[in-house]
């Protein structure tokens, strides 16, 4: 049992190129997020998804794309990259709602750096 | 969603009982409390959540009063392996868009 798993580890890009960050969770979640998080910050929702096919914008959405065609995968594209996308990006999944279960599971992350 | 503040900071002993406490004045009838720990480096990790009154698990115990515009999340006997940043967030009945504000970075001093 993987849990959330988040390729690749690092990355640098330069301004205005684009790229996918891939998650992938062996738990049968349905609900799925994206996180930012920037030095010292807290954590700010890009991206989430009740469901496969289901898909709504968090609190910073600009610059950033999702889909969920299956239960397993929530991939994140960068449109073109920017160095305010640098940070630090984390993906997360539930098997409930907020409320009715025991939160989220959250990957280890992707460092991204953007020059 | 309603808003949340807490400390920035805490410090604390090893083997001490630590209580952080988390202001949300405007809570919502259906809103639900839970609590993250986030090591450096690390994804956040659920510890606890609660809707009212106090809710216990093996890491951890969440104290919400009636009125329920705060809540405090306690850890028995830290040890230095508790030292990270902890979140209150505070989020309504199946409604996924979470808020993490900055949190509050405990630090256990042996």
């Amino acid at each position: 049992n993987a849990g959330v798993t988040q390729t690749p580890k690092f990355q640098v890009l330069k301004t205005g190129q684009s790229m996918t960050l891939q998650c992938a969770q062996d738990m049968n979640h349905e609900y799925m997020s994206w996180y930012r998080q920037d030095p010292g910050m807290g954590l700010r929702l890009i991206h989430y998804s009740v469901g496969a096919g289901i898909t709504d914008q968090g609190e910073v959405p600009n610059g950033y794309n999702v889909s969920r065609s299956t239960t397993e995968d929530f991939p994140l594209r960068l449109l073109s990259a920017a160095p305010s996308q640098t940070s630090v990006y984390f993906c997360a999944s539930s098997s409930a709602p907020t409320g009715q279960g025991g939160g989220y599971t959250f990957g280890s992350g992707t460092r991204l750096t953007v020059v | 969603l309603a808003k949340t503040t807490q400390p920035i900071s805490m410090d604390s002993y090893e083997g001490q009982e630590v209580n952080i406490t988390c202001s949300h004045n405007n809570i919502a009838t259906n809103d639900y409390i839970t609590w993250y720990q986030q090591f450096p480096s690390q994804g956040p990790r659920f510890i606890i959540q609660g809707y009212k009154t106090k809710v216990t698990n093996e890491v951890a115990s969440l104290f919400i009063p009636a009125d329920r515009k705060s809540s405090t999340l306690s850890l028995p006997r830290v040890s230095l392996s508790d030292t990270a940043v902890y979140y209150c967030l505070v989020g309504d009945f199946g409604n996924e868009k979470l808020t993490f504000g900055t949190g509050t970075r405990l630090t256990i001093i042996p």
